[in-house]
């Protein structure tokens, strides 16, 4: 159980176009979901949470009109970079949360690499 | 807000020695203390988590220690094995609204 998935596993947009990405939660409600940036050998940087049917709250330095997120049901959440640069190129990984089990317990999906040519 | 320090960034042991990874945090309304195995281009994993109501919690070869005092936690690993060769982190929140990583510390166990 407590399944994330992610699509695409990995992308190359050109620069100046958007890019989706999509997590779902397979097989629990995930009330809360969470986007991460990876930078290769660098820790996991929190960018937003969100949580269904309300608007996410970003972490300072992000820009939420860049980064779009929708968490638009309970199973499906979705980062959208807008006009993408390759200083955008990164790992980007969503986690989630069961609104059902542990308190605080996040399963992690497994990862978008972003390349920006 | 919330700042998770993580030492070493790398670690070197003998396979069947322990290895000990140390994190220290800022906010002491911190109550949940999870630790992530990582592999390369891989999603992280759960390994352990410990909550502040607890000071100590075991799992197998995996134990990790909280001293909530010093505002510091610890994984220890016993018996490793080359399958432990990965990157660790640590992570704190408080709310469960925002987690908060240390910087990682790449573990390698030489067979």
């Amino acid at each position: 159980g407590a399944v994330v998935s992610q699509h695409p596993s990995w992308v190359i947009c050109k620069s100046g176009t958007s890019v989706k990405i999509e997590c779902r939660s397979l097989d629990f409600q995930a009330t809360t979901m969470f986007w991460y940036r990876q930078f290769p050998k660098q820790s996991l940087m929190l960018m937003a949470t969100s949580n269904e049917g309300s608007k996410a709250t970003y972490e300072q330095g992000v820009e939420k009109d860049k980064f779009l997120i929708n968490h638009a049901s309970l199973t499906l959440s979705t980062l959208t970079v807008t006009s993408a640069h390759p200083e955008d190129s990164s790992f980007y990984i969503c986690s989630a949360r069961d609104g059902q089990g542990a308190a605080y317990e996040q399963y992690f999906g497994p990862g978008t690499r972003l390349t920006v040519t | 807000g919330e700042n998770v320090e993580q030492h070493p960034s790398t670690l070197s042991v003998q396979e069947g020695d322990s290895a000990v990874i140390k994190c220290t945090y800022s906010d002491s309304a911190s109550n949940y203390f999870p630790w992530y195995k990582q592999e390369l281009g891989k999603r992280p994993q759960l390994i352990i988590d410990i909550r502040s109501n607890v000071g100590e919690k075991k799992d197998q070869r995996i134990a990790v220690t909280l001293n909530k005092t010093a505002k510091h936690f610890s994984l220890h690993i016993t018996e490793t094995q080359p399958e432990d060769s990965a990157v660790y982190f640590c992570a704190a929140t408080n709310t469960g609204n925002q987690f908060y990583f240390g910087t990682g510390t790449s573990l390698t166990v030489i067979p």
